[in-house]
């Protein structure tokens, strides 16, 4: 079945670091791949997406993520933290019938000042 | 703003109760789905509807039905509640109905947190 892994439930970074949260993917075909944030009491925000193409996508708040088959991972990077970044981060794939979509367990970033 | 509503923002009730919960997409959107977001189950998708059909069911218990009416905006209903049933229940909505080629990108509403007491 497919499935999203996401290794750090939590991380940590100093404001004005870089940053980059991991994503694995198990799945037969080429993925869709996505990545949300959750900011406390708050919906799901799409940050980015990969369908097919370049293999660097660029996002909102100035996030970038890059697909790599080789590795099975779709992992999340943003060059210079701030401290409004501080959420949670969910990789996502689209799987089965539908639009389904599949999601890691969320990775927590705090963000320290 | 994702452009999708979704109310009441909270609900809290007691076990054996029944809620409805409402969601309306972003105009021009036909597909809704349902996800619930729980502690121990993390984000798990429920259902998808598609103009008006039922297009996908994910881990929906026998007790949660859902639908979508003409104006395009649906309703999740959860019935004989339990304890954990305590969840965030959000809905999200795209323009297609999905599928194995489908490039369609979900948006999602702010969600409802339900209490079960």
């Amino acid at each position: 079945a497919q499935s999203v892994t996401q290794p750090d439930i939590h991380i940590t970074v100093s404001e004005g670091a870089s940053l980059e949260l991991r994503c694995n993917y198990s799945y037969g075909a080429t993925p869709y791949l996505f990545w949300y944030v959750q900011s406390p009491g708050q919906g799901l925000q799409l940050l980015l997406k990969y369908f097919s193409g370049d293999t660097l996508v660029q996002g909102i708040k100035g996030f970038e993520a890059e697909f790599k088959r080789s590795q099975s991972s779709f992992n999340l990077r943003k060059p210079s933290v701030h401290w409004s970044d501080a959420a949670e981060y969910f990789c996502a794939v689209v799987t089965g019938g539908g639009n389904k979509l599949t999601f890691g367990t969320g990775t927590q970033l705090k963000v320290e000042l | 703003d994702s452009g999708v509503t979704q109310t009441p923002k909270h609900l809290i009730t007691a076990t054996g109760q029944r809620v409805t919960l409402r969601c309306s997409p972003r105009s021009g959107d036909l597909s809704v789905y349902w996800y619930q977001q729980s502690l121990d189950q993390g984000l798990q998708f429920l259902i998808q509807y598609y103009n008006g059909e039922e297009r996908a069911k994910g881990n929906i218990l026998e007790r949660f039905s859902a639908q979508q009416f003409p104006d395009l905006h649906s309703e999740l209903n959860l019935s004989s509640l339990e304890l954990g049933d305590s969840a965030l229940y959000f809905c999200a909505s795209s323009v297609g109905a999905g599928g194995s080629s489908s490039t369609d990108t979900q948006y999602f509403g702010p969600g409802t947190r339900l209490t079960v007491l």
